[in-house]
């Protein structure tokens, strides 16, 4: 089984600290996503990447960046946290080959004071 | 730009009862995927739907997908207690492997 694997379910931070969420799966997979999820507007994409050191923007980049330095590991970072960006955080994986479904964590619920 | 609408986005049914959720999207695409979340968890995928007509079940579940009219629907059949959860479709952007756009989800809730 895919196993994807963030580092922290709850997370408490304050306005304005950098923040880092980390993502590890062990599935060799070359693509990798991060969503924020919030209710009432499902699930959102942040970021994703095709490869290591890769990233491309989704549709909410805007205060977020991510790093890719290894193909199992994908960081999401909170530049400068604001309450706003507190959410619930999941991270996804998946092969490129063929349609394959994204596999999630468990997500970060994080919380920005 | 891709738009996935899902209706209902709650949903109260009794035991046994038989419904249907309905997913709605907006431009060509034929792939798409239904996810089910239990409070608090994760998203687990449940159907993978790739070409028109195709048809999936597993238990009480039944998903299939219209690529002409841009709907898939997942069709619940004399529910339980245990399918209460919310339940997500999802489409690829394009024909590629590319990322998905998530309906804003159905949040089902089975009572006795």
């Amino acid at each position: 089984d895919v196993k994807v694997t963030q580092s922290s379910r709850y997370l408490v931070k304050r306005t304005g600290e950098k923040v880092f969420l980390e993502c590890v799966q062990d599935m060799d997979h070359e693509n990798m996503f991060w969503y924020r999820q919030d209710p009432g507007l499902g699930l959102r994409l942040i970021y994703f990447s095709y490869d290591v050191k890769m990233k491309e923007k989704g549709d909410i980049p805007e205060g977020y960046s991510v790093s890719r330095e290894k193909k199992e590991r994908f960081s999401l970072i909170l530049e400068s946290a604001s309450t706003n960006q507190t959410s619930m955080y999941l991270c996804a994986s998946n092969s490129p080959l063929g349609p394959q479904p994204q596999h999630f964590g468990d997500g970060t619920r994080l919380s920005i004071l | 730009e891709l738009k996935v609408e899902q209706n209902p986005l709650f949903l109260s049914m009794q035991e046994g009862k038989n419904y249907t959720i309905y997913c709605n999207y907006s431009t060509t695409s034929d792939r798409l995927y239904w996810y089910r979340q239990d409070p608090g968890k994760s998203l687990e995928s449940l159907f993978v739907l790739l070409s028109n007509g195709a048809v999936k079940q597993e238990g009480r579940l039944m998903a299939s997908l219209d690529t002409k009219a841009r709907l898939s629907t997942l069709h619940i059949t004399a529910a339980v207690h245990d399918l209460s959860a919310t339940y997500f479709c999802a489409v690829d952007r394009n024909s590629g492997n590319t990322p998905l756009v998530f309906g804003k989800g159905t949040r089902l809730s089975v009572i006795a």
